[in-house]
């Protein structure tokens, strides 16, 4: 098993741009999230999906969107970057409904916005 | 917000040393847990304990909750060099909430 992989690992964009990061798990988890981390404020909870089809907004969902078409799949789309979107993006999955769950990480994707 | 909050932010001890890494929340919850990031690197996850449990036990680690402080500890007993990382406390909220909330967490050091 992979476990929870994400593409790409490093990514640097422009003011506006738009990307998607990719997020795949190959351990059948119906619960899978995205939280951003910036020093000294731990990780925030960005969106969060209990299965395909379905998605949820976390803390911080502004300027982000989320979609869950298949199990595996969790992809977080930036809609127009912005510098204060400059973080360590990480994605997890769980079974179950995820908060009682261990969570198992990727190894996340470090984005930087001129 | 976060939930829960550690302290220390940073521990600096030498190996051998025992580690003592507390959490506090704000409101009740369903469980807690504990997580290692070494640097640069994903999350890993160390122990669960729910809210009817006040101790768990893993290898050198040891978690007790106090539901009735909104607190729990994290030991890690005769420390290693390879302890060195960061730990976060996540919880999640009683009611349903399937959001699992981190600290800011706890930066350990163990100096050889």
């Amino acid at each position: 098993n992979a476990g929870v992989t994400q593409t790409p690992k490093f990514q640097v964009l422009k003011t506006g741009q738009s990307m998607t990061l990719q997020c795949a798990q190959d351990m059948n988890h119906e619960y899978m999230s995205w939280y951003r981390q910036d020093p000294g404020m731990g990780l925030r909870l960005i969106h969060y999906s209990v299965g395909a089809g379905i998605t949820d907004q976390g803390e911080v969902p502004n300027g982000y969107n989320v979609s869950r078409s298949t199990t595996e799949d969790f992809p977080l789309r930036l809609l127009s970057a912005a510098p204060s979107q400059t973080s360590v993006y990480f994605c997890a999955s769980s079974t179950g409904t995820g908060a009682g769950e261990t969570q198992y990480f990727g190894p996340g994707t470090r984005l930087l916005v001129l | 917000s976060q939930q829960g909050e550690e302290d220390p932010q940073a521990l600096s001890i030498q190996e051998g040393e025992n580690a003592t890494m507390n959490c506090s929340y704000k409101t009740s919850i369903n469980n807690l847990q504990w997580y290692r990031q070494n640097s640069g690197r994903g999350l890993v996850h160390l122990i669960l304990i729910r809210s009817n449990e006040r101790e768990k036990h893993s290898g050198r680690l040891r978690v007790t909750l106090d539901t009735s402080k909104k607190s729990s500890s994290l030991l890690i007993t005769a420390s290693r060099a390879a302890d060195t990382a960061s730990y976060f406390c996540a919880t999640g909220m009683r009611g349903g909430s399937e959001k699992l909330v981190f600290g800011k967490g706890t930066k350990l050091t163990v100096n050889p």
